[in-house]
């Protein structure tokens, strides 16, 4: 089956570095997706990996290893309107996300 | 508008109740999704639309029943549904349906309660 793991909640302080990580199982690859949900609002795009690398974003970055089935997405300097949940999607062969259940963020003062 | 809409915004509805949930999207995009969301679960897929043609349909049960009029609207009609089926309802869109990289763009969802 596929499968999209993640951790269901972080906690990190203002003004600090967070790493979220996403490790998958899905039948092909076409490219990794990560969003923002903030509580009761629609998610919102982060970022996208097809290749190998680390793709950067102002505070926000986003790695992927397709060799280890693995990515994470870095926040920096992180400011209390982060708080919120990152959910990480995978496009499999047949072009369909796969997604996890989404890793809850909560930013302390 | 800008971006995707969906209405209503929160739905309360007996299991013997008929309703139809509302999507529109101001994008010029070719590709409409109806998404569950359950507290704590990964988003479900439940259908997808590709130039108005249904090219998914992930075992969804009859009671519920998508329509897609043109490209740039969608409905989700509901027919005695279960208290399980409580739970945010969001529709999305995309550029294309079947390319890489085509993100897919939100609605703020519908909140449905079923009672």
């Amino acid at each position: 089956g596929q499968n999209i793991d993640q951790p269901t909640e972080m906690t990190a302080t203002e003004g600090a570095i967070v790493q979220i990580n996403c490790t998958y199982q899905t039948s092909g690859f076409n490219g990794l997706f990560w969003y923002q949900q903030h509580a009761g609002e629609a998610p919102t795009f982060l970022s996208y990996n097809v290749l190998d690398g680390l793709e950067e974003k102002g505070r926000f970055s986003s790695f992927l290893s397709r060799s280890k089935g693995y990515s994470y997405l870095l926040l920096k300097e992180l400011q209390m309107k982060d708080s919120a949940s990152y959910l990480c999607a995978v496009m499999d062969s047949n072009y369909q996300l796969i997604w996890g259940a989404g890793t809850k963020l909560i930013i302390k003062p | 508008e800008t971006g995707v809409t969906q209405t209503p915004r929160h739905l309360v509805m007996g299991m013997t109740n008929k309703k139809s949930l509302k999507c529109e999207q101001h994008l010029g995009h070719n590709a409409m999704y109806w998404y569950k969301q359950s507290a704590k679960k990964p988003l479900e897929l439940m259908f997808v639309y590709n130039f108005k043609e249904q090219t998914e349909n992930n075992s969804v049960p009859s009671r519920f029943s998508p329509e897609c009029p043109n490209s740039s609207h969608l409905f989700l009609h509901l027919h005695t549904l279960q208290p399980e089926d409580s739970a945010l309802y969001l529709c999305a869109s995309s550029q294309d349906w079947g390319t890489s990289g085509s993100e897919q763009y939100f609605g703020p969802g519908t909140r449905l309660t079923v009672t």
